[in-house]
């Protein structure tokens, strides 16, 4: 069965730069979860998306952003990168409202030197 | 406000003995709970949930969960753990009114240790 896709799985940036995690949800899902996992601890709800638009916002920084496109798929865009950015960025998608179990992709390694 | 809790940060079992893996939450309205089990450098892998219908929630790898409205409490376990279970364990829980989001709040997470 297809499963939720995250571009790339590793990413290394500098301090300041920027950099942009894509989530490719399972088929026919319209929802789509951003969480952040810091070292040794538990996900955190950045944001997610229903139907292409904004439907909750939880801890994300000014510095980032993200958006649904016209084919579901969502991307985080992180500006002016922090060392305390370094953590697992995990896209979840899910089917209809109310939505159920969501279903996580394997997750963006992202590591700010 | 939502919360989740798993009292341990980790749980030792002999392969072959039963296991359980503890989890209490706080929400406003009906609970919605999930169990995700995470192995490492490794997504999250949906294990069970309860939305409403029997207490006991049967779901993938043979675990199992019981939902306790009296104590909110889910509580994962398993009649016979194996070494390959050996993982990180995260309970979570969402608020089952219509006009939520579908966000989850994770508890902390329970790593499991399963001894040969």
């Amino acid at each position: 069965a297809a499963g939720v896709i995250q571009s790339p799985r590793h990413l290394i940036k500098e301090k300041r730069e920027t950099a942009t995690l894509k989530c490719y949800p399972i088929p026919r899902h319209d929802t789509v979860y951003w969480y952040q996992q810091g070292p040794g601890q538990d996900p955190q709800f950045l944001i997610s998306f229903y139907e292409k638009m904004q439907s909750d916002k939880g801890s994300i920084p000014d510095r980032f952003s993200a958006q649904q496109f016209s084919d579901y798929h969502s991307e985080l865009n992180m500006s002016s990168l922090e060392l305390g950015d370094s953590a697992l960025y995990f896209c979840a998608s899910s089917r209809g409202r109310p939505a159920y179990e969501q279903y996580f992709g394997p997750g963006t390694r992202l590591t700010v030197t | 406000a939502q919360s989740v809790a798993q009292p341990e940060d980790q749980v030792n079992v002999a392969e072959g003995n039963p296991l359980t893996v503890k989890c209490t939450y706080s929400v406003s309205g009906n609970p919605y709970l999930f169990w995700y089990v995470q192995y490492p450098n490794r997504g999250l892998q949906f294990l069970l949930k309860y939305i409403t219908g029997d207490n006991l929630v049967k779901g993938s790898y043979g675990f199992e969960a019981e939902f306790n409205k009296s104590q909110t409490s889910f509580h994962l376990k398993k009649p016979s753990a194996l070494v390959s279970d050996s993982a990180l364990y995260f309970c979570a829980v969402r608020d089952g009114g219509s006009s939520n989001t579908g966000k989850l709040i994770f508890g902390q997470g329970t790593t499991l240790q399963v001894k040969p």
